[in-house]
């Protein structure tokens, strides 16, 4: 099983709302990542958990709160939104993240973000 | 800075045809380079992963090379399909001791037209 899925694939919220992003995989990776793509541009990495610790938060609002309950999962809580954070959020996992080895990064399929 | 910049933008090209896109990187200390492709919509599948002592890895009908000395890497897609349209990313990683930087290129939007 190399999937990652992600819920909901779409969500329309307003900016007063307290919301939550979920990402799973069961491949047994230790390191897994959010990023934010807007249309038409690549995407931004937000932030990467490695053996369920956060190792980076590339100075992500925040607005935005990461979550690693196990490390089979992974949460973004979403509160107090703009209507520009509105972007497609991608999950990602690898079987490790920095050291010297090179490992794969499956991605899931997104959520689809509006803010209204 | 670390970047990563990628040719052409976007590309035609009609079906069965080859083509190739072109990455440059400046990442440092390089650790490896990829190239990902999105559909629209969805989120990206790798396609190959060099490191800098590989010069070119091959994916079905993806070849990708790597020049560590220039920094620069191709993909090369061998009689298209209409099913390659989409955005073709490159992106490179940078190692340092307790980290890595990804950086990611901007794509190349490939449309295959019948």
């Amino acid at each position: 099983d190399t999937e990652v899925t992600q819920t909901p694939k779409h969500l329309v919220m307003g900016m007063t709302n307290k919301k939550s992003l979920k990402c799973e995989q069961h491949m047994g990776h230790r390191a897994m990542y959010w990023y934010k793509q807007k249309a038409k541009k690549p995407p931004e990495l937000m932030f990467v958990y490695s053996y369920e610790k956060l190792s980076i938060n590339e100075s992500v609002p925040s607005r935005f709160s990461p979550e690693c309950p196990n490390s089979s999962l992974l949460n973004l809580h979403l509160h107090a939104l703009q209507p520009e954070d509105s972007a497609l959020y991608l999950c990602a996992s690898s079987q490790s993240a920095g050291g010297l080895a090179t490992y794969e990064q499956y991605f899931g399929p997104g959520t689809r973000l509006t803010v209204t | 800075k670390n970047q990563v910049e990628q040719s052409p933008q976007s590309l035609i090209i009609l079906e069965g045809k080859n083509c190739t896109l072109q990455c440059n990187y400046t990442v440092s200390p390089f650790s490896n380079l990829r190239w990902y492709k999105q559909d629209t919509g969805r989120g990206p599948v790798s396609l190959t992963i060099m490191t800098f002592s590989e010069n070119t890895k091959s994916n079905g009908r993806y070849t990708a090379t790597l020049d560590a000395d220039t920094k620069q890497s191709s993909l090369h897609i061998t009689a298209s399909q209409l099913s390659d349209s989409a955005s073709y990313i490159c992106v490179s990683e940078g190692r340092y001791s307790s980290a890595s930087k990804i950086i990611f290129g901007s794509g190349t939007r490939l449309s295959i037209r019948p």
